[in-house]
């Protein structure tokens, strides 16, 4: 069965901190990863794609992917208030649909 | 990325009805899907919807339960028939461009009393 693994939270972290938030899958075979950002009564948002080793950078945001060791995290650097969601960590085997992880709650205090 | 309309935002229907959810996008996309979300749960795909021909369910998800129809490229509706409280949830359509990257409608929060 393919899993996507993320830890629950809450993760708190004051304002203009860096949150770091991990993701892990089971499933090999994955070629695409995505983050999504998922506010209280909202629609998931698309907010970071990646697609090879490594980090990939867009504004605040960072992604970073080990295929290795099956592993995806998000950094946001300079953490906002309105940063705080639930953040899904979503992975493609290869066939277009997407399995979710549970998200990943995060409080940025002012 | 394509702009998606949903539609209904929210009902609350009574238990044993059936509620249609609309799902327009403004550009031919290359896959459809119908997702749930239990209330705190993540999101758990309902069946990919295939145009012109019978959908794809996943495991748990039945044609007589969850009927979807895809007839062109931009258009799907999703149906919850027979509807119980546990069918409560928000239901949401994605698409899917041709780099993989997905993105949602708006959501139909269902209530069922």
């Amino acid at each position: 069965q393919k899993e996507v693994e993320q830890n629950s939270g809450p993760l708190s972290v004051p304002e203009g901190a860096i949150a770091s938030l991990n993701c892990t899958y089971s499933d090999r075979v994955s070629q695409s990863f995505f983050w999504y950002r998922q506010y209280s009564g909202k629609s998931p948002e698309l907010i970071m794609s990646i697609y090879s080793n490594g980090d990939k950078e867009d504004g605040r945001f960072t992604a970073q992917l080990n295929k290795a060791s099956q592993y995806v995290s998000l950094l946001i650097r300079d953490s906002q208030p309105s940063d705080s969601a639930t953040y899904l960590c979503a992975v493609n085997p290869g066939s277009y649909q997407l399995t979710f992880g549970k998200g990943t709650k995060l409080s940025v205090i002012p | 990325s394509a702009v998606i309309s949903q539609k209904p935002s929210r009902d609350i229907c009574q238990r044993g009805t059936s509620l249609t959810i609309q799902c327009q996008v403004d550009s031919q996309v290359t896959m459809m899907f119908w997702y749930r979300q239990q209330p705190g749960q993540s999101l758990t795909l309902i069946a990919t919807a295939n145009q012109g021909s019978e959908a794809t369910y996943e495991s748990g998800f039945v044609i007589d339960k969850f009927p979807i129809s895809r007839p062109n490229l931009t258009f799907s509706t999703l149906t919850v028939s027979n509807m119980s409280p546990e069918d409560s949830s928000i239901y949401l359509c994605s698409v899917v461009m041709v780099n993989t990257e997905a993105f949602f409608g708006q959501g139909t929060r269902l209530t069922v009393v």
